[in-house]
């Protein structure tokens, strides 16, 4: 079946523009994440979405971070006011319902590689 | 402390060689444990969950080391396909947390003919 797909792939932006990145989650998964990977870092958490409702907002490193999530499906994360240190490649992964407390396995998307010149 | 330490590598091996690799975490509450692998350029995958008991899925083996706060990824008879970063990932399950996966920065693997 269709996995989780992001759009852009690929997104060069200048220095002080925002931009919006795309979810598609798996059919049926009601959880999201969005985590980023930075040239040399490993992967950090951003944000988790249990439905539309976003409980953990922990890992988005600032104010110009914002996610949201639409329908149970989509979800769109949108950096206002870039600066170079946001250029990361951004991954969305779904996980299907489960029993509270049980971790599931999360299924990443190929990324958005956002350049900020 | 980083949460989840790796040798970044490069591990360069032969084809058929074995090959370990170790990973050590930092907080004694986490609870589930995963290998993940990502080839260049492209998305983490799930290699394998890692369990207490150890567990093996054909030429993978994992172990858990929760005394010592370490995981192991055995890698035997390596093929040249095997060749990606290995990702050693943990999950807390306190209060609810078990979806937050903390990676830690992986470990190169090349596997030559």
């Amino acid at each position: 079946g269709a996995g989780v797909s992001q759009s852009p792939s690929n997104k060069v932006t200048e220095k002080g523009k925002d931009v919006e990145l795309r979810c598609d989650p798996i059919s049926g998964h009601t959880a999201l994440y969005w985590y980023r990977q930075s040239l040399g870092q490993g992967l950090e958490f951003l944000i988790y979405f249990q439905g539309n409702s976003a409980p953990d907002k922990s890992g988005l490193p600032s104010d110009r971070f914002s996610a949201e999530r639409t329908g149970g499906s989509v979800s769109t994360l949108t950096i206002q006011r870039t600066q170079q240190e946001d250029s990361a490649v951004y991954l969305c992964a779904s996980s299907r319902p489960g029993l509270a407390g049980l971790g599931k396995t999360q299924y990443f998307g190929p990324g958005t590689r956002l350049l900020v010149l | 402390r980083k949460e989840v330490e790796q040798d970044p590598g490069p591990f360069n091996v032969p084809e058929g060689a074995t090959v370990a690799f170790n990973c050590t975490y930092s907080n004694s509450a986490s609870q589930s444990f995963f290998w993940y692998r990502q080839d260049c350029r492209k998305e983490p995958k799930l290699l394998m969950s890692v369990y207490s008991s150890g567990n093996e899925d054909g030429r993978f083996t994992a172990q858990l080391n929760r005394a010592s706060q370490y995981i192991s990824l055995l890698i035997r008879d390596s093929k040249l396909s095997d060749s990606a970063t290995y990702l050693c990932v943990v999950t807390l399950n306190s209060g609810g947390s078990n979806y937050k996966l903390t990676f830690g920065k992986g470990t190169l693997l090349t596997v030559n003919p």
